[in-house]
Parts: structure tokens; sequence; C-alpha cells
């Protein structure tokens, strides 16, 4: 079982719509969650952290977290053209290790 | 310069080269990280270093040395590299002392080695 687990995708969404990337983790004594955006040909940009249970909202992304369920998902609302890329979830271990999954590509389609 | 800078964007090698590839963080971070990304393969962390004392060295072969002479200059030493060692090799920053998911990325060096 990989430690964190993503699709790859391709995940397509239409323009406008909500995007829902997921995540799954192995470790349970995981505590920082995290996820980066990574352009084609570019480095990964964090865009958000979530540390407890719940939601957390930034514009128009919201980063949801169950440690009881081992997820984490990120969803996108009103999703752009610009939004297209790949998406990687890291996960800081109970051993201070960051674990990044092999990322979603996500496609907003006009 | 701002943010975190690598240098060179691309470097091609043959197996019997010797390189260096370089890291400069502007951001008064206390942690830099060297990472590796291949193609359809999770980021693989390589070295940490906190405050100029590395603190993780994730099992990497020796033809990959770290040096960390400040807080602000990461350097990856290359020697008798093997193909499979293209990547991208990604500098990161950060700025707690121990470690943290909150990192600073560099735009990576894409090497290829013949």
């Amino acid at each position: 079982q990989k430690e964190v687990e993503q699709n790859s995708g391709p995940l397509s969404v239409p323009e406008g719509a909500i995007a829902s990337l997921n995540c799954t983790y192995s470790d349970r004594g995981s505590q920082s969650f995290f996820w980066y955006r990574q352009y084609s040909g570019k480095s990964p940009e964090l865009i958000m952290s979530i540390y407890s249970n719940g939601d957390k909202e930034d514009g128009r992304f919201t980063a949801q977290l169950n440690k009881a369920s081992q997820y984490v998902s990120l969803l996108i609302r009103d999703s752009q053209p610009s939004d297209s890329a790949t998406y990687l979830c890291a996960v800081l271990g109970s051993a201070s290790k960051i674990i990044f999954g092999s990322g979603t590509r996500l496609s907003i389609r006009p | 310069e701002t943010g975190v800078t690598q240098t060179p964007r691309h470097l091609v090698m043959g197996m019997t080269n010797k390189k260096s590839l370089k890291c400069e963080q502007h951001l008064g971070h206390n942690a830099m990280y060297w990472y590796k990304q291949s193609a359809k393969k999770p980021l693989e962390l390589m070295f940490v270093y906190s405050l100029e004392e590395r603190v993780e060295n994730n099992s990497v072969p020796s033809r990959f040395s770290p040096e960390c002479p400040n807080s602000s200059h990461l350097f990856l030493h290359l020697h008798t590299l093997q193909p499979e060692d293209s990547a991208l090799y990604l500098c990161a920053s950060s700025l707690a002392g121990g470690v943290t998911g909150e990192l600073f990325f560099g735009e990576g060096s894409r090497l290829t080695v013949l």
C-alpha cells in the first residue's frame, strides 16, 4: 500500500463546475496535510494546509480532512482553465517525514 | 532575486562527469531540502538541512553529495551518475527549523545523464 495515494487522473471537469480531488494516507499518526499545485514544466506551489478535522476554505479552494477515515480532499469551486495542473497531496507523518502522493492531473475544459 | 533560485536549469552530463547543482533562498528560511522528481513517481525526499546541519539522508546513493555552507545556500554535488538518475531535481526551503510540510520550491534543475 502506498503511503499517500491519489488517483493519477486525468480528471476532466467543465469550466465553472466543482473539481474534487481526493487523497488517502496510511500513517494514522499524521498531523499535517498539504495540497500543492504543479503546472506543467513548473515547480510545486503550496496552495492549502490543513491540520484539524473539518473544512478549511480559502477563496475558491476548500480542503477537507477526515483523520478517522484517513483521507484529505481538495474542492475547487467555479473551476477555471487556469486551474488545469497536477495537484499533489503531501502528508507530514509521525516520523516527521513529508510524503508526497504521485499527484492528480486536473483538466478544466471550456 | 526573490524566492528560491536554482542553477543550472538544465544539465546534460556523461556518466563519468562531476557537476554541481546550486540552490539559493532569499526567504530567510532555516531549512533547505533536495527532492528528486521522476515521471509518474512521487516526489522523493533526498536530503534535509536544518540550521545548516543535515537532519535527513533518505538512503540516497553516495554519488549524490549535499553541501550546505550556510542557511541560504545548498549544493548537490554529482559524480559518476547513472542514466536512471535523469530527473528534475528540486530544491525547497521552509521557515521552521524542524521538518514542516510548508515548502517553497525552486524551479528545478533538469538533469539528463547520458
